[in-house]
């Protein structure tokens, strides 16, 4: 089935700091991978998306590329800000109709 | 254009008791799925629904249901509720979601706490 795995956190950054969250997959054919986030108390925004390999999904900042070779969809940004402090989740879908989730990576960047 | 709509946000109920929860998707989204959210299980999958057709549905108990109307609106519905059933339940919509990476929308949430 379906699986994904990302970092633990909860992460800890100051201002301007760089971040990293890993997130590979394991799926049957090929998938659509997702980032999103979630702020304090709301549901999940969709942070960026990429369907097929190679594919870079960027947003506000955020950028990720699916590498099929090493079934990850690692997501990155040069710069935080103390907004971007949330619960970011990695997500992938395939023909079922369904979105599997990571556990969730807590971020919290600090002025 | 208004997005995922979720009623109510915030309720409590009862052990036994049963609930229904309900989801407006965007307008001309015609595929709903519904995702428990808990601190120790994550996101999980509930089920899915197109033209009021059931297409794919999680692994949990028949006591967790859900039904499509002829306007895309969607309800969910978990009888004899257990304390268990505390979480947070979250609509979303897209226009189809046959793996082709559609962009999926998600409603704030129905804040559901079982006592």
């Amino acid at each position: 089935g379906n699986s994904v795995t990302q970092m633990e956190g909860p992460v800890t950054l100051s201002e301007e700091a760089f971040l990293t969250i890993n997130c590979t997959y394991t799926a049957t054919g090929y998938p659509s991978l997702f980032w999103y986030v979630q702020y304090p108390g709301e549901g999940l925004q969709l942070l960026l998306k990429a369907t097929k390999a190679d594919d870079k999904g960027s947003n506000k900042g955020f950028e990720a590329t699916y590498r099929k070779e090493t079934t990850s969809f690692h997501l990155e940004k040069g710069s935080v800000q103390v907004s971007d402090s949330a619960v970011y989740f990695c997500a992938l879908m395939t023909n079922d109709y369904k979105l599997s989730f990571g556990a969730g990576t807590t971020v919290t960047v600090r002025a | 254009k208004a997005g995922v709509t979720q009623t109510p946000r915030y309720l409590i109920k009862t052990r036994g008791q049963q609930v229904t929860l309900s989801c407006s998707p965007i307008s001309g989204h015609r595929s709903v799925s519904w995702y428990q959210q808990t601190p120790g299980q994550g996101l999980q999958f509930l089920f899915e629904y197109f033209s009021e057709t059931q297409r794919n549905k999680g692994n949990f108990p028949g006591r967790f249901s859900g039904r499509q109307f002829s306007n895309s609106r969607s309800e969910m519905n978990v009888s004899t509720l257990e304390l268990g059933d505390s979480a947070l339940y979250l609509c979303a919509s897209s226009t189809d979601t046959i793996g082709s990476g559609n962009t999926i929308y998600f409603g704030e949430g129905s804040w559901l706490t079982v006592v």
